[in-house]
Order: structure tokens, then sequence, then C-alpha cells
């Protein structure tokens, strides 16, 4: 149990072009979902904590209006890269903990890869 | 500012022996750290955590032990496997659940 599915996996697009990213539970409820990303040879950054039904809380230095995060379900969350730059090339990756059960524990999506030409 | 600092980028290692990963951290309101094991192109999986109010956790082949004192923890594999290898994440958090601030990582080779 507590598998997270990402979507899609590897994405290329041109800069200026927006891309959203799906981050699904897909056998339990996740009341809180988590966007980290990593660059080449660094570490897993958090990038925004995002709750069902409530506005994302973002990292110091993540532009809000730029990385567009929706919950909108206990199944769901997406993240939006607005306007993407090459310097937005990076693996995004989700995680998200489960209710009372499972409160120890995040669980994370296999990655998406973004490369923006 | 890095909050949790994995020193060694690598670790080379023989089958069937003992794997040592340290880590360290700088944020003493830290209460729960955990060791995640990952591949290349997917996401982490976890393997074993510790609370601060205890000093070791042992799960099969892994053991963690935390020194709160030293703000250090480490993460010990007995007996290596060549399927070990892989890049091992230390991680942190004030509270169990909440976001996780994580080292840079460090590979693991294990040689059979």
């Amino acid at each position: 149990g507590a598998v997270v599915s990402q979507h899609p996996s590897r994405v290329i697009c041109k800069s200026g072009t927006s891309v959203k990213i799906e981050c699904r539970s897909l056998d339990f409820q996740a009341t809180t979902m988590f966007w980290y990303r990593q660059f080449p040879k660094q570490s897993l950054m958090l990038m925004a904590t995002s709750n069902e039904g409530s506005k994302a809380t973002y990292e110091q230095g993540v532009e809000k209006d730029k990385f567009l995060i929706n919950h909108a379900s206990l199944t769901l969350s997406t993240l939006t890269v607005t306007s993407a730059h090459p310097e937005d090339s990076s693996f995004y990756i989700c995680s998200a903990r489960a209710g009372r059960e499972h409160d120890n524990e995040q669980f994370f999506g296999p990655g998406t890869r973004l490369t923006v030409l | 500012d890095q909050q949790v600092k994995q020193n060694s980028p690598s670790l080379s290692v023989q089958e069937g022996r003992i794997s040592i990963l340290n880590c360290d951290y700088t944020n003493s309101m830290f209460d729960y750290f955990l060791w995640y094991k990952k591949y290349p192109a997917e996401g982490p999986t976890f393997l074993i955590s510790i609370s601060s109010i205890k000093d070791k956790n042992e799960d099969g082949r892994f053991t963690v032990f935390l020194n709160k004192s030293a703000k250090h923890l480490s993460l010990h594999i007995v007996p290596s496997q060549p399927g070990d290898s892989a890049v091992y994440f230390c991680a942190a958090s004030r509270r169990p659940g909440t976001a996780l601030i994580f080292g840079k990582g460090t590979t693991l080779s294990v040689s059979s």
C-alpha cells in the first residue's frame, strides 16, 4: 500500500510555456502533500506544503506565482510551472502524508524530470 | 546554510562488510530523523526513522544511531549487499509528518 504516482514522468517544453505535474495518492487519502525539487548532485529542496482545500505554504525563495499548487482533493495535488525557463529544469518530486495510521511517514512519488529548452 | 549535512559524497564497501553512513544537523529543533534510499530518476524510498527520544532503532540489516548532544546520526547496514548500492539521504523534521529537510546524499557502492 501507500503508493504515490506522478505524471508525467518526463517532460520537455519550450521556454515560456507552462507545464502541469500531477501527484496522486493511489490507495490512501493524503491530507498533506509536499513538493520538492532536486538539482543535479544536490539534495531534495522543499518548495511548498499543500493541504487539501487550502492554500499552499511556500518556502522562502520559491515564487508562488510561478509555481502554482492546487490540492483540490485528498488524492490529487498539481504543480504548474508557469512561463517556464531553462533554469526551472529540474527533477520535481512530490510526497504525500497519509492519515493517522501512517502519521510518521511520507510516501514519495517517482518524480518528474522537467527540461526547458 | 545547510541544516542537514552529509559530508561524504560517496562510500565504497565490499559485500558482507558494514556500511556506515553519517549525517550531521545544525537545527536543535529537529525532533525526527529519517533515512531514504534513492535510485536515479526515482523518488526516495523510506528505510528507517528515529525520534529524538531514542538513540537507536533497528530494522533487519539497518540500524540508525542518534547522538543528540553531537547532533549526529548514522546508518549502519550489516551485512552490505550489492543491491544496497544507491544514494542514501538523511532527512530531518521538527515532528513526524511535517516537511523534511534533506542532506545532499551519499552514494553507496557495494562490490561483490
